[in-house]
This record gives structure tokens, C-alpha cells and sequence, in this order.
């Protein structure tokens, strides 16, 4: 059974620090990851993708892949009460069935 | 259309009826999927369809699920039999399709209560 684990949070940051979400994956072979934020009551929309090992940036978004330990992060720098979400972690292995994890809920305390 | 459509936004039924949900996928999109969320949970997968190729349907949890793709765009899914389980958001995604990941770009979804 392939796997995406997220802890569930609710994870609560003040605002302007910077939020760390993590996730792993149990399928070695995964090639594609992505990071979805949802609101409450609405559809998931994607906020980076990674396909690489390392960091990858994108204003105050920066997503980091560590392929040898199966985890991606997503790091939220100057964190905004608006960033308050939940943040779903996705990961393919080639082809087209994404696995998403649960998500994990992120509150800006403002 | 711009973005992935869905409708109707909210659906309640009573147990036992027979409901349709239905998605237009980003013009252009080949690959469309259907997934099911239950509230507080994570996406559950529940079909596939890429271009005119035979749909992936393993995740569809009963008989009493199906969906089909007319003219390689809009889709439509259908729960007969209706259970109060069945209550759930229904978010449809579409990409731009082929042999590796992309992309999913997600509708609004529509909201099923069963009475």
C-alpha cells in the first residue's frame, strides 16, 4: 500500500515566523511531488511542485526534497494569518494516480 | 472555460435516489479524475480518464458508482442507490495529460448530502 503521511496539526505559528510542513512517502520510486492548499470549504489548489532533490523556491514558498529519506517539506517564510489553511502533500511514481495525504492544518496567530 | 467547472456546487438528496455530478475539465485537458472527500479527511481517488483510453475505475468504492467521459471532455459521474455514507465533497481535477505526472487543476466540487 503505497503511503503519504502528514501530521494532522493543527500546527499554529505566530505571524511573520516561518511554518515547516513535512511529509513522507513510502513509495521509492516516486518521481513527482506537489504541495495543495485548501481552505475550508473550498477545492485544493497547488502552491509548488518538485520533482528534484533539494530546494525549491518560489516567493515565500520554498519546497526541499530528500529523495534517499522519502520526505518533501514546505517551508512558509513570513507567515500571514491568510496562509491559515490546510496543506495537502501529493506524490506520483510516473504515472498519472496521485497519492494525497490527509493534509495537515496550518493556523497563523496573528 | 478557464478553469475546471462543477455542478451543481451543492446536492442533497434522500437515501436510495439515484444523483449525477458533473464535471467540465479545462478545455484542452485530456486527463480527468474524480475523487471523493469526506469532511476532515484526505482526497480519496476514485477514477481516471485519460484521452480516449480505457478509464481507471479501481477506485470506485461499490457498483453503485460510475462515470463516464463523453467526447473526450465533459464527465459525468453517477451514484445510484444513494447512502448516507455517500455524504462528501465530490472534486473533479483535470491536467494536461501523458505518460508522467502533471499538473491537476481542481473544480469547486460538489457537495452531496444524503438524507
Amino acid at each position: 500500500q503505497k503511503e503519504v503521511e502528514q501530521n494532522s496539526g493543527p500546527l499554529s505559528v505566530p505571524e511573520g515566523a516561518i511554518a515547516s510542513l513535512n511529509c513522507t512517502y513510502s513509495d521509492r520510486v516516486s518521481q513527482s511531488f506537489f504541495w495543495y492548499r485548501q481552505y475550508s470549504g473550498k477545492s485544493p489548489e497547488l502552491i509548488m511542485s518538485i520533482y528534484s532533490n533539494g530546494d525549491k523556491e518560489d516567493g515565500r514558498f520554498t519546497a526541499q526534497l530528500n529523495k534517499a529519506s522519502q520526505y518533501v517539506s514546505l517551508l512558509i517564510r513570513d507567515s500571514q494569518p491568510s496562509d491559515s489553511a490546510t496543506y495537502l502533500c501529493a506524490v506520483t511514481s510516473g504515472t498519472y494516480k496521485y497519492i494525497f495525504g490527509t493534509g495537515t492544518r496550518l493556523k497563523v496567530l496573528a | 472555460g478557464a478553469g475546471v467547472s462543477q455542478s451543481p456546487s451543492n446536492k442533497v438528496t434522500e437515501k436510495g435516489k439515484d444523483v449525477e455530478l458533473r464535471c467540465d475539465p479545462i478545455s484542452g485537458h485530456t486527463a480527468l479524475y474524480w475523487y471523493r472527500q469526506s469532511l476532515g479527511q484526505g482526497l480519496e481517488f476514485l477514477i481516471y480518464f485519460q484521452g480516449n483510453s480505457a478509464p481507471d475505475k479501481s477506485g470506485l468504492p461499490s457498483d453503485r458508482f460510475s462515470a463516464e467521459r463523453t467526447g473526450g471532455s465533459v464527465s459525468t459521474l453517477t451514484i445510484q442507490r444513494t447512502q448516507q455514507e455517500d455524504s462528501a465533497v465530490y472534486l473533479c481535477a483535470s491536467s494536461g495529460g501523458g505518460a508522467l505526472a502533471d499538473t491537476q487543476y481542481f473544480g469547486p466540487g460538489t457537495r452531496l448530502t444524503v438524507l
